[in-house]
């Protein structure tokens, strides 16, 4: 049972293009996140949800939209890719907004962009 | 803000040895927590412990333990007893009561063990 999963794992794909990233998870929480990891391994967040508000949007192009359309679901769109989008994209999630609620991370989406 | 500095960005052990991975922070929020998580070179990002900054005692989890001194503001991650498999990529990172649960990450340290 995969508690946070990412479809698909690797996206190859043209400047210009639009693409969606899925993100599902079945732990029952209320909190769920997007993380971009650039080339260098750097984490830093990219947006967040809790019950399906948005929480946390992180100066963050506006090409790229995240859709929340429940608790446990929490999808990235980005239109018109960009070189500069190819990272690891990792989608997270935790009870809730706590300092002390630990963030479970899912397999992460290698995106390439041509 | 929160800041989180990890300075070395590779490290050596010899299998069973321990090994001690830094991890710096700042923050001005008066309460917040502590974070490692592995990075194996399959990429999944794996949680291995936690530490409030209210806990009394440092966090253990099997093999780790986090060597918690708040007056220094770090948060080192120690791997008792280490194995092939912990070699990986350790991030540190925190979230402040502030923070609305974003988690701010270390530059990450690459563990290599050697038989």
């Amino acid at each position: 049972d995969t508690a946070v999963s990412q479809t698909p794992k690797y996206l190859v794909t043209q400047m210009g293009n639009d693409k969606s990233i899925k993100c599902e998870q079945n732990l029952g929480h209320d909190t769920m996140y997007w993380y971009k990891q650039d080339s260098k391994k750097f984490l830093k967040i990219m947006f967040s949800y809790n019950n399906k508000e948005l929480i946390i949007n992180e100066t963050v192009p506006n090409r790229f939209s995240p859709k929340s359309p429940d608790k446990a679901h929490l999808n990235l769109h980005i239109n018109s890719l960009e070189l500069g989008d190819s990272a690891v994209y990792f989608c997270a999630s935790s009870e809730g907004l706590f300092r002390a609620d630990t963030q479970y991370f899912g397999p992460g989406t290698r995106l390439t962009v041509l | 803000a929160q800041k989180i500095t990890q300075t070395q960005p590779g490290m050596f052990v010899q299998e069973k040895e321990a090994v001690t991975l830094d991890c710096t922070y700042d923050t001005s929020d008066p309460s917040y927590g502590l974070f490692w998580y592995k990075q194996p070179s399959s990429g999944e990002m794996i949680f291995l412990i936690y530490q409030g900054s209210y806990d009394q005692q440092n966090a253990t989890e099997g093999r780790y333990s986090l060597n918690f001194q708040k007056a220094r503001k770090s948060a080192n991650l120690v791997i008792s007893a280490s194995q092939l498999g912990d070699s990986a990529m350790y991030f540190c990172a925190m979230r402040g009561v502030t923070s609305y649960g974003k988690l701010t990450f270390g530059q990450g340290t690459i563990l290599t063990v050697h038989p």
